[in-house]
């Protein structure tokens, strides 16, 4: 199975500063043949659902506010807050879908206000 | 409005087994591709059973061969069967649909329901 793995464990980033979560996976999810990176990223806020922020490694969900976004390619990829909200406060995870259908999560980051 | 709703969560002795439910509304589930993702207590989340619209089924190697997914295109609903039920299965269960045959990100997600097992 493919392993993913997040950095950092956790985070507390301060209202409108930027906020960075790493996700690596431990081989490739580019699928040459279409060019694009297998990768979604989610938000789970306390008590509820993971919402869907970001697939194909950079593409944001309809209704996802821009300041969420994401990149990378092949093992090491990147969800960026641009100016952290109160309502940010959640765990992300990172989610390959390249090698269905043993999908697997990163472990999760937790984001919250410093 | 588009949406899951789980039921038929709770407490089960190890060994047992329980069906639960996931009912959805302003989509076809015959026409879907719906999955079930569950999340053990404070812990991330873990893949556990998929259905294409033409009917094949994937498993999770820890449920393989004690979980069966269906679903019912009549009542719109899928089902997942639970049996020989382990500690290590508590988990909230969610339900949720994939975006394509071959794109497995989740887009949409219901509220789960909660599977405790405990003697």
């Amino acid at each position: 199975d493919i392993v993913m793995t997040q950095s950092p464990d956790s985070l507390a980033v301060s209202l409108g500063e930027r906020a960075t979560i790493n996700c690596k996976s431990s081989q490739s999810v580019l699928y040459n043949s279409n060019n694009k990176n297998y990768l979604a990223w989610y938000q789970q806020k306390p008590g509820q659902p993971p919402k869907l922020l970001i697939y194909w490694a950079s593409t944001r969900e309809s209704g996802v506010p821009d300041r969420f976004s994401g990149s990378g390619s092949g093992t090491d990829f990147t969800l960026t807050i641009s100016s952290l909200q109160a309502e940010d406060v959640a765990v992300y995870y990172c989610q390959q879908y390249f090698n269905t259908p043993r999908i697997t999560f990163g472990p999760g980051t937790k984001v919250d206000i410093k | 409005e588009v949406q899951l709703v789980e039921s038929g969560g709770g407490l089960i002795q190890p060994g047992g087994s329980l069906r639960l439910s996931c009912a959805a509304s302003g989509f076809t589930v015959g026409s879907s591709y719906m999955s079930w993702v569950r999340q053990a207590p404070g812990k991330g989340l873990e893949w556990v059973s998929l259905i294409y619209s033409g009917g094949t089924t994937y498993y999770a190697d820890s449920v393989k061969g004690r979980f069966t997914i269906s679903r019912d295109n009549s009542k719109n609903t899928v089902y997942l069967q639970m049996n020989s039920l382990r500690a290590q299965d508590t988990a909230v269960y969610y339900c949720a649909t994939i975006s394509g045959y071959l794109y497995w990100y989740f887009d949409l997600w219901g509220r789960g329901t909660l599977v405790t097992v405990s003697s």
